[in-house]
C-alpha cells in the first residue's frame, strides 16, 4: 500500500518562482489536507478539501492555492515563492467520520 | 481557539525504562485525539487514535489515555527501546471543523 504519496521530496526555489506540490492517496479517502511544519510551531493547516470538488482555507492560506483534481489528488501551488514559505509541507488524508489521518513523507522546500 | 501543549519538549531515558509523554489541550470539545511518531526527516506515522468517548487505547507497548474534562492525554511507553527514539506528536480534532491541531512534540531519546 502506497498510502499518501507526495512529490517532489525536495525542492529549492528562487524568490518569485512558482511551483506545484503534488499529493495522491490510494485509500479512497474523502478528505485531504495540506499542512506546513516549521521549527517550534508545530504543524499548521494551509488548506483542506472535505470532499471532491470542495476546498477551504485553513490557518495559514496566504500565498497558496489548491486544487482537488479528483478524489485521489490534491495539489498545492505557490504562485510567487517567498523565503517565509521555506518549510516542510505535508499532505494528509482521512475518511469521513471519527477516523485517523494518514500523512505523506513530506516535501522539504527551500526558497532562497 | 484550541491550543495543544506537549511537555517536556525533550526527554532522554536509558533503555528499558517505562515513560510517559504528556499532551494538554485547552478546549475539551473534541472529536478525537491522535498520537503520531515522526522520525528525523520523515513523515508522521499514526500510533493511536482515541475517540472522545474513550478513556484509553492500547497498541503493543503503547498505551494512550484521554481525560477530556481536564484536557489531558498521556502516551505511556513500556520497556523503552532505542528504536523508540523519535519525536512524538499529539493532535486533537475539534467539533465542527475538519482540522487537526498539533502540539509541538516531545523529542525522545532512548539510550542503549
Amino acid at each position: 500500500n502506497a498510502g499518501v504519496t507526495q512529490t517532489p521530496k525536495f525542492q529549492v526555489l528562487k524568490t518569485g518562482q512558482s511551483m506545484t506540490l503534488q499529493c495522491a492517496q490510494d485509500m479512497n479517502h474523502n478528505s485531504m489536507y495540506w499542512y506546513r511544519q516549521d521549527p517550534g510551531m508545530g504543524l499548521r493547516l494551509i488548506y483542506y478539501s472535505a470532499s471532491e470538488g470542495t476546498t477551504d482555507k485553513g490557518e495559514v492560506p496566504n500565498g497558496y492555492n489548491v486544487s482537488r483534481l479528483n478524489k485521489r489528488e490534491f495539489s498545492l501551488r505557490l504562485e510567487s515563492a517567498a523565503p517565509s514559505q521555506t518549510s516542510v509541507y505535508f499532505c494528509a488524508s482521512r475518511e469521513q467520520g471519527n477516523t485517523e489521518a494518514f500523512f505523506g513523507q513530506g516535501t522539504r522546500l527551500t526558497v532562497v | 481557539k484550541q491550543e495543544v501543549t506537549q511537555i517536556p519538549a525533550a526527554l532522554s531515558v536509558p533503555e528499558g525504562e517505562n515513560l510517559v509523554l504528556n499532551c494538554s489541550f485547552t478546549d475539551s470539545a473534541i472529536y478525537n485525539l491522535q498520537w503520531f511518531r515522526q522520525d528525523p526527516g520523515k513523515g508522521l506515522t499514526s500510533l493511536l487514535l482515541i475517540q472522545s468517548s474513550q478513556r484509553e487505547q492500547t497498541s503493543g507497548r503503547l498505551n494512550a489515555s484521554l481525560d477530556k474534562s481536564s484536557g489531558r492525554s498521556t502516551l505511556y511507553i513500556a520497556a523503552s527501546q532505542p528504536g523508540d527514539s523519535a519525536t512524538y506528536l499529539c493532535a486533537v480534532r475539534g467539533t465542527g471543523f475538519q482540522k487537526l491541531v498539533f502540539g509541538t512534540g516531545t523529542r525522545l531519546l532512548v539510550s542503549p
